[in-house]
Formats: structure tokens, C-alpha cells, sequence
């Protein structure tokens, strides 16, 4: 079946550092592929997406390209800042199918 | 805010209670998914709706809990009775058909004592 599987964290880093949290899938057929994010007591807000081979999704700086060949959809962000401090699900979706969830990476950025 | 509503935003009870769990998805989406949060886990599927039809709930535990959405439009969750290993976050998804980006609600804690 499908699955996600995402980089342990909690990732701690500094603000401006550079960003990258890991996510390799496992799909039949050819998956869209998203990024979510949670903030403390809330719910899942889209991030950004990208919906076949070499589509790059962007949205607030971050970025994540959708890599066929190594089945990959890592998300990368140039500078983080504190507001970023969130937990973060990489996800994918096959036709008209709920979305499968990766366990989510808590990132954590210390000002 | 979330455009999806949810509502308690927390639920606290005894095992063996009956719980509810309500969601007004985005106005003209047709497509609402209830997914179960379980801490420091990703969102796993309970049930899936088209309109007022269910299209998948192979992953609702239907010997406890039950889900309708009679007019198409909000939904209802129930469990009953409530186990402690009920005790998670309830998502609500809407999106405006099955191939659009979801959009979730901000969630219903429930904590079974």
C-alpha cells in the first residue's frame, strides 16, 4: 500500500539557518505530493504541493521538488525564522483517495 | 482561522460514554474526510464522504463508531461507547471535490479518563 515515511526530529536549528526534513514515499500509480503544517492546537494548513515529476512546490519560502527517481519530496527553506517552529507532514494522494500522512517532523528554531 | 468548523474544540470523558463530534465543512465542498490524530502521529483516515455518500470507511471501527452526513453538507462523528484508546485528535477535511487540496478544521482533543 501507499506509505510516507518522514526524518525523525525534532530538528532544533537556529534562526537563519538552512532547512532541509527529509520525505521519501511509496505509492502505486503516480501520486500528487503535499506538504502540511501544524501549529500547537491547530489544524493541518497546506503548505505547499506539486502534482507530477520535476514540479517544484513553493510557498513562504519553502520549497520541496517532486523527484520520481528517488521516489523523494524534501522540504528545504533557506532562513528559518522562530515563527517557523511548527510540525510539519509530508503527505501524497492518488486519484480520488484520502490523503496517506508521513508521522510529521517537529522543527524546532531557537532565536 | 480555519475555515472548517469544528466543534467542541475539546472533549473530556469517562470511558464508556458516548461522545459527538460535529463539522461544517467549506461551503460547496463536496468531499469531507474525518481523519484520527494520535499524538506524535500523522493523521490517519476514518471515513470518507462524496456528498451524503460514504466512500471509504474501511478504517472506522464500526462496532463503536459511526459517521452520517445526511444533507451533504455537515457532519456528524460519533463514538459509542468511548474506549481509552480513543483518546486522540479529531480532524475534519473538506475539499471541493476528491482531487482538490483538503482543507482541515482545527481539530476536536478528545481525552477518554
Amino acid at each position: 500500500g501507499d506509505s510516507v515515511t518522514q526524518m525523525e526530529g525534532p530538528v532544533t536549528l537556529s534562526e537563519e539557518a538552512f532547512l532541509t526534513i527529509n520525505c521519501t514515499y511509496t505509492a502505486t500509480g503516480y501520486p500528487s505530493l503535499f506538504w502540511y503544517v501544524q501549529y500547537p492546537g491547530e489544524g493541518l494548513q497546506l503548505l505547499l504541493k506539486a502534482t507530477k515529476a520535476d514540479d517544484k512546490g513553493s510557498n513562504k519560502g519553502f520549497e520541496a521538488t517532486y523527484r520520481k527517481e528517488t521516489t523523494s519530496f524534501h522540504l528545504e527553506k533557506g532562513s528559518v525564522q522562530v515563527s517557523d517552529s511548527a510540525v510539519y507532514f509530508c503527505a501524497l494522494g492518488t486519484g480520488r483517495r484520502a490523503l496517506t500522512f508521513g508521522s510529521g517532523t517537529r522543527l524546532q528554531v531557537q532565536p | 482561522e480555519a475555515e472548517v468548523a469544528q466543534s467542541p474544540r475539546y472533549k473530556i470523558t469517562e470511558k464508556s460514554q458516548a461522545v459527538a463530534f460535529w463539522c461544517d465543512p467549506i461551503s460547496g465542498h463536496a468531499t469531507l474526510y474525518w481523519y484520527r490524530q494520535i499524538l506524535g502521529q500523522g493523521p490517519e483516515l476514518l471515513v470518507q464522504f462524496q456528498d451524503e455518500s460514504v466512500v471509504d470507511d474501511s478504517q472506522l471501527p464500526k462496532d463503536r463508531f459511526s459517521a452520517e452526513r445526511l444533507k451533504g453538507v455537515d457532519s456528524t462523528l460519533k463514538i459509542q461507547p468511548a474506549e481509552l484508546g480513543d483518546s486522540a485528535m479529531y480532524l475534519c477535511a473538506s475539499s471541493l471535490n476528491s482531487r482538490k487540496p483538503q482543507h482541515f478544521g482545527d481539530g476536536t482533543r478528545l481525552s477518554i479518563l
